[in-house]
């Protein structure tokens, strides 16, 4: 069973960088059945997909919001990463950290989330 | 970018009702479309992938089907527990999108 946890701040300021760490367990970082992904939602609305990476190094960002992330890697610590540049208050939200199964192509293991407001 | 509608947004149920929620693609995604079922503060669960394959462990009254731009999720007779926000999400082509959810209400 693959587990996810979010780490990070909970408070950013505007204009300033959301970082974000996903801790992953059960399951290797490098395991080439999975994309590893981040969903976000804003309080009281729908799941935005945000992006993925996968083992080679590859990504895949939501065009939405491709000028403003990097999504990255850490296989030393089996974990990956989400930086958000220049938010607004339009980025809060619960984020999560999400695998993304390649042979079905659904988002079968979610993180618990993480609230983060963007606010002065 | 591929726009999943979903209808209907709201929906209220009883017990033991049979519920269907569709979801509309705005191009051809095969059947890459998977169900994802919300309850209140917690992450999103998959309960279908590939349109209509059940994920394991979640009960035989929830089923999928369709293809190409037309996708049904049928709840056959609903429990109490079954009273939450679904959604539909395709992956036939990058970005990932979801439809903007349907929640499903005790009458």
């Amino acid at each position: 069973q693959v587990q996810l946890q979010e780490s990070g701040p909970g408070l950013v300021k505007p204009s300033q960088t959301l970082s974000l760490t996903c801790t992953v367990s059960g399951a290797s970082i490098s395991n080439i059945n999975y994309y590893w992904s981040w969903v976000r939602q804003p309080a009281g609305k729908g799941l935005e997909w945000i992006g993925r990476i996968y083992t080679t190094g590859s990504t895949d960002y939501n065009p939405s919001l491709r000028s403003r992330i990097t999504i990255s890697t850490d296989t030393s610590k089996n974990q990956f990463s989400l930086n958000l540049y220049s938010v607004t208050a339009s980025d809060t939200a619960v984020y999560f950290c999400v695998s993304l199964v390649g042979a079905t192509r659904s988002l079968d293991f979610w993180g618990q989330g993480i609230l983060v407001t963007v606010s002065s | 970018d591929i726009q999943l509608t979903q209808s209907p947004s709201f929906l209220s149920a009883s017990v033991g009702d049979r519920v269907t929620i569709t979801c509309r693609a705005s191009q051809g995604i095969s059947t890459f479309l998977a169900w994802y079922q919300q309850k209140p503060g917690k992450a999103p669960k998959v309960l279908i992938y590939a349109a209509s394959t059940l994920q394991s462990g979640v009960p035989s009254r929830f089923s999928g089907s369709g293809s190409g731009t037309e996708f049904s999720l049928t709840i056959t007779s609903l429990q109490p527990e079954d009273f939450a926000t679904y959604y539909c999400q395709q992956l036939n082509s990058y970005p990932v999108t979801f439809g903007g959810g349907t929640k499903v209400e005790i009458k």
